[in-house]
């Protein structure tokens, strides 16, 4: 089993839609964990962090952690063709004193115009 | 704000040549973090800096990588030879903390 997991898709929504991005891990111990956007040719761009269970919202974007469950979700509102990318789940696990993320493998989506 | 500064943003070279990848992290931050992205295994950490002391080299994939931070404002992957197997895009990363904002980095091809 993979520390991080994620579809790899692609994820296609139309335009407008909810884009909804799921990622589990396998670490309990597992504290922080950030949503990176990379549009293709490009390098990863931070566009949500969250630490603690529940939902947090940013303009479109919602991240939702569940700690019990071991899975962290992000929402995409009102989707847009700009918001074609992959998107990477990221996990940290503070408690090894370190701030090494292990990376899921992401998912690409695609929103239809 | 400068962000991090990696060079050059493209090589090529032949196999067997000696590669220096080069990273300028964000100026305050204390940890620096060197990756390798290809399709096929996703996006993989190296190896993993604090306070210019190498804290995890776990993701090295062999002695012909060695990288260096001699100070902090500065560090160097260095591939010594090169092989096409090498060919991938590699990422720098600083934090503070948490989380770490990423170089642009350099797309390597070894011919």
């Amino acid at each position: 089993q993979k520390e991080v997991e994620q579809n790899s898709g692609p994820l296609s929504v139309p335009e407008g839609a909810i884009a909804s991005l799921n990622c589990t891990y396998s670490d309990r111990v597992s504290q922080s964990f950030f949503w990176y956007r990379q549009y293709s040719g490009k390098s990863p761009e931070l566009i949500m962090s969250i630490y603690s269970n529940g939902d947090k919202e940013d303009g479109r974007f919602t991240a939702q952690l569940n700690k019990a469950s071991q899975y962290v979700s992000l929402l995409i509102r009102d989707s847009q063709p700009s918001d074609s990318a992959t998107y990477l789940c990221a996990v940290n696990r503070e408690a090894s004193g370190t701030y090494k993320y292990i990376f899921g493998t992401g998912t690409r989506l695609k929103v239809l115009a | 704000d400068a962000g991090v500064i990696q060079s050059p943003r493209h090589e090529v070279t032949e196999m067997g040549q000696e590669v220096t990848l080069r990273c300028k992290p964000i100026s305050g931050h204390n940890s620096l973090f060197w990756y390798r992205q290809t399709m096929m295994r996703g996006l993989e950490l190296l190896i993993y800096f604090n306070n210019n002391v190498p804290i995890d080299d776990s993701g090295m994939p062999e002695d012909r990588f060695s990288a260096k931070m001699p100070n902090a404002s500065f560090s160097t992957l260095k591939i010594q030879p090169s092989e096409p197997r090498d060919s991938a895009v590699y990422f720098c990363a600083s934090s503070l903390g948490l989380p770490q904002h990423f170089g642009d980095g350099t797309r390597l091809s070894i011919l």
